[in-house]
């Protein structure tokens, strides 16, 4: 498997709170993504990054920034959780070519927003 | 943008029969069509992918098979065993301006019976 790990594994906070998880490879893979999976709605792409301090929004990027210093880590902030961001958040990397291509995923985020 | 529509979003097979997902997409620009499979609990990982220069693609027992024409593409999976129950997600990539992500479908939630 590629080398990809997120932190945390689970999080629990409260409404109005920031949030920032991290996503973290080995790889030198040139495109990272979040994602958000909720149920009936499949994976859903938040941002993703196509370089270093390089990003773009996805369909769900309300109230969600990124940020993207090294190509190792990318992080995913919530300015001010909601209840409606508590989701399974995975992160996803891919070296390029043709399309995305070969999306390689870490382990997920469960993130609870009461 | 891409929008990926996925049929059934759960489907039950007796162990031994085969199983079909179907997926469509809008965006005629779409090129690269990956299925990936997702167990309980785990990350999403990629099984098998086409491109849109092959009509049909196989892996042992696992198929995909694409129509550019009618923009739909669909998983087969013949001779199916417990270990195959998982959701199944197809996806469709967007190419923009050199930024590249995937599209995901909503998934299939498929149960084989022993």
């Amino acid at each position: 498997d590629a080398g990809i790990t997120q932190s945390p594994r689970h999080k629990v906070t409260e409404t109005g709170t920031p949030v920032t998880l991290r996503c973290h490879q080995t790889e030198n893979h040139r495109y990272m993504y979040w994602y958000r999976q909720d149920p009936g709605h499949g994976l859903r792409l938040i941002h993703y990054s196509y370089g270093v301090k390089d990003t773009d929004k996805g369909e769900v990027s309300d109230g969600y920034s990124v940020s993207r210093s090294k190509t190792e880590d990318f992080l995913l902030t919530l300015e001010s959780a909601t209840s409606s961001q508590t989701s399974v958040y995975f992160c996803a990397i891919s070296d390029g070519g043709a399309g995305a291509e070969k999306l390689f995923f870490g382990s997920g985020t469960q993130l609870s927003v009461l | 943008g891409e929008n990926v529509e996925q049929h059934p979003s759960t489907l039950s097979v007796q162990e031994g029969d085969s199983a079909v997902i179907k997926c469509t997409y809008s965006d005629s620009a779409s090129n690269y069509f990956p299925w990936y499979k997702q167990e309980l609990g785990k990350r999403p990982q990629l099984i098998i992918d086409i491109r849109s220069n092959v009509g049909e693609k196989k892996d042992q027992r696992i198929a995909v098979t694409l129509n550019k024409t009618a923009k739909h593409f669909s998983l087969h999976i013949t001779e199916t065993q417990p270990e195959d129950s998982a959701v199944y997600f197809c996806a469709a990539s967007t190419v923009s301006t050199g930024r590249r992500a995937l599209t995901f479908g909503s998934g299939t939630r498929l149960q084989v019976q022993p």
